[in-house]
């Protein structure tokens, strides 16, 4: 069974700039959920989607990051225009159901974005 | 707000001694639940381990186990027998348990673990 991609693994683009990371589940995950960790700082929440609706975005920093979900299957996170302090690992997660804690979080390899 | 803290940014341990990461967290919630992912080098974030706060019993997983101090929101991570592999960034983290679908993670900043041989 694949796990979660992302792509890409590494983004360097100029301040002022669009990026947009992509993320894939597992196949069949429900839930997405993205986070950041930005350099030295804890990873934190961007959103949670449940297949392609928006559960949760109290996370994300303001009105220039976008995130979707294509038909409830692959997401999306663009940045438009980015910041520097948009610099980070940006981590993907899908869990199977909704509702139960306990599903795991399975997290992608996240991407890299570094805003000169 | 939930925190996590993990106090050490950086711990070392000799191949098969025994190592304890600490991680302290603060919540009002009477229903939570408690993880431990590593994520070695240029790899996954993948689960070790979790604590549902309900259960008095400390979690185990193989060589894996915490120390689960409720009052003291203290959640700690010991591994035993450490192997090579088990050299990886460590980070605490927590979820409400109940009251909605968003079971979202807060994370402490991580404890780097080197294991030499």
């Amino acid at each position: 069974e694949a796990g979660v991609t992302q792509f890409p693994s590494h983004s360097v683009i100029e301040k002022g700039q669009t990026v947009t990371l992509r993320c894939d589940p597992i196949s069949g995950h429900d839930n997405l959920y993205w986070y950041r960790r930005v350099m030295g700082k804890e990873i934190k929440f961007l959103l949670h989607f449940v297949k392609e609706s928006k559960q949760d975005e109290s996370g994300m920093p303001n009105n220039r990051f976008l995130a979707e979900r294509t038909g409830g299957t692959y997401s999306t996170l663009k940045v438009q225009p980015a910041e520097l302090e948009d610099s980070g690992v940006y981590f993907c997660a899908s869990s199977q159901d909704w509702g139960r804690v306990t599903d795991t979080q399975y997290f992608g390899p996240g991407t890299r974005l570094t805003v000169l | 707000a939930q925190t996590v803290t993990q106090s050490q940014p950086e711990m070392s341990v000799q191949e098969a001694e025994t190592v304890t990461l600490s991680c302290t967290y603060d919540t009002s919630e009477s229903d939570y639940y408690l993880f431990w992912y590593k994520q070695p080098p240029s790899r996954q974030m993948i689960l070790v381990i979790r604590q549902e706060a309900y259960k008095q019993q400390n979690a185990t997983e193989n060589r894996f186990s915490v120390n689960f101090q409720k009052a003291a929101k203290s959640f700690s991570l010991k591994i035993s027998d450490s192997q090579l592999g088990d050299a990886a960034m460590y980070f605490c983290a927590y979820s409400i348990g109940s009251g909605g679908s968003n079971y979202k993670l807060t994370f402490g900043k991580g404890t780097l673990l080197t294991v030499n041989p």
